[in-house]
This record gives structure tokens, sequence and C-alpha cells, in this order.
């Protein structure tokens, strides 16, 4: 059973160009959430998704970043027009379920990370 | 607005003995805590959680204490082995919402042989 996978491991990229990472998630999965861990920082929340949909991007800037999980396929993190203070590891993870209604934690598994370098 | 810290951002402690981590947090929401291991170039792995209406959970020589009118956990694992030379995060989580995970910044342990 193949944990979350993520590609690129490692991506380069000048200021102004565009970034896209991607995640698939465990099989069965289908609720996935992004962090980002700057330099010397723990990871910090940006986006959850379900299939098809943005439940809670909260941690996501306002501009330049978007997020997707397509009904078919892995979901997409894309930074537009990239400046040097993007440069961090992005991390995915996914659970089977969860909810507001749901009393119990669902255990996140994480994916081992895109390195993101803007030079 | 730092919701959660460890203050100590790297420990070293001899083989066989106790390693502590620590992790204050602020957000009465939480219900949820975890610790989560991480290696250089790896994601995080989860290592053990507890519940808010626990103040203990042991699992193997790992195990974490709670006190929650101080808001503060314990990560305690002995013995020590080299093995756990890892990035350790704190990790609260508000199951009543969206189950997102508020990362600390981390405490390095390295066990020393």
């Amino acid at each position: 059973n193949a944990g979350v996978m993520q590609n690129p491991r490692h991506l380069v990229r000048r200021r102004g160009q565009e970034a896209r990472l991607r995640c698939s998630p465990m099989k069965g999965h289908s609720h996935v959430y992004w962090y980002r861990q700057l330099p010397e920082e723990g990871l910090k929340f940006m986006v959850y998704l379900q299939k098809e949909n943005i439940i809670d991007e909260s941690g996501m800037p306002k501009e330049r970043f978007s997020a997707e999980f397509p009904k078919e396929g892995p979901s997409i993190l894309r930074i537009q027009q990239v400046v040097r203070g993007d440069s961090a590891a992005y991390f995915c993870a996914s659970s089977p379920a969860s909810g507001r209604k749901t009393s119990s934690y669902n255990e996140q598994f994480f994916g081992p990370g895109t390195r993101l370098t803007v030079l | 607005d730092q919701q959660v810290k460890q203050n100590s951002p790297s420990l070293s402690v001899q083989e066989g003995r106790i390693s502590i981590l620590n992790c204050d947090y602020t957000n009465s929401m939480f219900d949820y805590f975890l610790w989560y291991k991480k290696y250089p170039a790896e994601g995080p792995t989860f290592l053990i959680s507890i519940s808010s209406i626990k103040d203990k959970n042991e699992d193997g020589r790992f195990t974490v204490f709670l006190n929650k009118s101080a808001k503060h956990l314990s990560l305690h694992i002995v013995p020590s082995q080299p093995g756990d030379s890892a990035v350790y995060f704190c990790a609260p989580v508000n199951s009543g919402g969206y189950q997102k995970v508020t990362f600390g910044t981390g405490t390095k342990l390295q066990v020393i042989p």
C-alpha cells in the first residue's frame, strides 16, 4: 500500500516563474492537506481540500497561491510568479476522513515533501 | 500568533538515558495532541498521541504526559537510542474544526552513543 506521494521532490524556479507541486494521497484517502515549512520553522497549515472542494484555505497567502484536488488525478498546489520567500519545503498529508462533526481525530499521513528553491 | 511553543530547539542525551521534550500551547480548543518525528529530507511520521481526556499515554519506550490546566505536554523517551535522533514536533489538533494540525517549531534531539 503506497504512502502519500509527492513530486517533484526538488524543484528549482527563477523569480517570476510558476511552480506546480503534485500530491497523490494514500489509496482510499479523499482528504488532502498542504503544509509549508520555512527554514528553521515548524510546518504551517496552508489548505485543506476534499475531492473538487476547498474546505479551509485560511493558511494560504491571498495572492499567487492556489490549490485544487480534482475528481481524477493528484492534488496540485500552484504558485504563480514565485519569489525568493517562497523557497521552502511543501508537505502534503492525506487522511481517510475529517470533518466538523466528528469527535475523533483522523490521522494524517505525510508525504516526503517537495523542496522548492527560487533563484 | 504562536499557539504552540517548543522552547528547546535542540537537546542532546546520552544513549540509554531519558529524553524529555516539552511543549506549551495556548488554544484551549485543542483536544488531541500528537507528536511527530521527522528525519531530514523526509515527511513527518506520526509517533504517539493523547486525547485531552487523558493525562498519560504510553507506547513502548514513548510516553506522553498532558497537563491541561497548565496547557503543557511532554514526551518522554526511555531508554533513548541513537535511532531516535530526529526533529520532534508537538502538534495539537482541534477535532471540532477541520482537523488541521498546528505544529510547534520542533526540538532537534541528538542521542549520543
